[in-house]
């Protein structure tokens, strides 16, 4: 059974850090794993979708990578902004499924 | 495009009571829609998945009785919380897919469910 590990669940950072959040994934035969932003009381918004073939994807600030031997996969924010804030999600898509992780609250302070 | 929207956004209802939530895709076909559940702080749980026209396949552990899943068209499931009591409040939140393969999930932006 797929299982999605998130650390650290919560972190806290000041204004312009650059940091890293971790996710890990039991079983190696994934489709794509995903990551998403989720702020309080909201929805999901796809950051960024990494294929099972793939070790990285950028957008903007965001780096994803994905080392599906070891069942690890990376978010690197740079350069973290208050705007940052929220709550930031890791899934694999498994089994016709998307499995998520527990997530990591992040808060970048002023 | 690939937007998914949810009604209502909130909803306060007394126990005993039943609820429906709407999950809709605005703009493209969904073949395949899936209903989640989040408690506070907590990750997404898959509940159940539904494919236009068939039943719903539930998670384990899911009383279908008891969430009731309608996917009659391609553009609409609905989930039903029968004779809700305070332990089913939650945030419910949809995604739909155009497939039934692999492709990318589009989120619903989540139904606040309070049972007094």
């Amino acid at each position: 059974k797929q299982e999605v590990t998130q650390i650290p669940a919560a972190l806290s950072v000041p204004e312009g850090e650059n940091l890293v959040l971790n996710c890990s994934f039991t079983d190696s035969a994934i489709y794509n794993l995903q990551w998403f932003r989720q702020d309080p009381g909201k929805g999901l918004t796809s950051l960024l979708l990494i294929q099972s073939s793939q070790r990285e994807q950028t957008s903007g600030r965001l780096n994803a990578s994905l080392d599906k031997s070891s069942g690890r996969s990376t978010l690197y924010i740079a350069a973290s902004q208050p705007g940052d804030s929220a709550t930031y999600l890791c899934a694999v898509h498994s089994s016709y499924k998307l499995i998520f992780g527990s997530g990591t609250r992040l808060l970048v302070r002023p | 495009g690939a937007v998914v929207s949810q009604h209502p956004s909130r909803v306060i209802c007394k126990s005993g009571t039943s609820v429906k939530i709407e999950c809709r895709s605005l703009d493209f076909q969904a073949t395949t829609m899936f209903w989640y559940r989040q408690f506070p702080k907590k990750s997404l749980m898959l509940m159940a998945t539904s494919n236009e026209g068939s039943k719903a396949t539930y998670e384990q552990g899911v009383e279908k009785d008891k969430f009731l899943i309608n996917h009659a068209s391609l553009t609409l499931s609905t989930l039903t919380v029968t004779s809700a009591h305070p332990e089913d409040s939650s945030f419910y939140i949809c995604s739909a897919r155009r497939d039934r393969g692999q492709e990318t999930q589009y989120f619903g932006p989540g139904t606040r469910l309070l049972v007094l």
